[in-house]
């Protein structure tokens, strides 16, 4: 079991580029959540998936941000026009089957500066 | 929105135990009170979650009152490691809603 895993880890980016995340979940688990988390707050919820069904979106996730789970298992999280408000750490978490009351595990999330 | 209230900080001296209040006054009858915990710079970790009995595990125990509408975290043996901040988080069971909402938390500094 090698966990959540997130890729970058930390990325730079001038303010107005699109920049790219990827999250591979834990084997198997079947919802998929993305999370922001700013300093001093906790991660605020952004999307989830259910295989690759996107299932709901925050109104924080405006039409600058996309996420994809193409074939049900890694997920992208794309942001177009970068701002500076978007400086944050981006979470992914997944969890096994619906049904059952199953805890969440996250990933060590990408840090994203815009500069 | 965070449907519980913690103190914002709280320290305990190593070795000890820490017990952690979390308020949920508003929980509906199957909501479940989760735990979680992040340790500067990491994801969040999942620690322990119940629906009204107490539970225990390797790494904490939970006490939920009665009445349902508080509980308390403890981690029997302080350790410097667990400096973190801990998220006390009400959550529906798995379906539509089954996302967790998380509050600011309360940090926790174990002094040695």
């Amino acid at each position: 079991d090698t966990g959540v895993s997130q890729d970058p880890r930390h990325k730079i980016t001038k303010r107005g580029q699109n920049v790219t995340f990827r999250c591979d979940p834990i084997s198997e688990h079947n919802r998929l959540y993305w999370y922001r988390q700013t300093l001093g707050q906790g991660p605020e919820f952004l999307t989830y998936f259910q295989n690759e069904a996107q299932l709901e979106k925050s109104r924080l996730l405006s039409d600058r941000f996309s996420a994809e789970r193409p074939k049900g298992s890694f997920s992208t999280l794309e942001i177009q026009r970068t701002e500076q408000g978007d400086s944050a750490m981006y979470l992914c978490a997944s969890s096994p089957r619906a049904g059952l009351n199953t805890e969440a595990f996250f990933g060590q999330g990408t840090r994203l500066t815009v500069v | 929105d965070a449907k519980t209230t913690q103190p914002t900080s709280m320290d305990c001296a190593e070795g000890r135990a820490a017990n952690l209040p979390c308020n949920h006054s508003t929980i509906s009858g199957n909501e479940y009170v989760y735990w979680y915990r992040q340790i500067h710079s990491q994801g969040p970790q999942y620690i322990i979650h119940g629906l009204k009995n107490n539970e225990t595990n390797e790494m904490a125990s939970l006490i939920i009152t009665e009445d349902r509408k508080s509980s308390t975290l403890i981690l029997p043996h302080a350790t410097l490691r667990d400096t973190a901040v801990y998220y006390c988080i009400v959550r529906p069971p798995t379906g539509a809603n089954s996302k967790l909402t998380f509050g600011k938390g309360i940090t926790l500094s174990v002094r040695p």
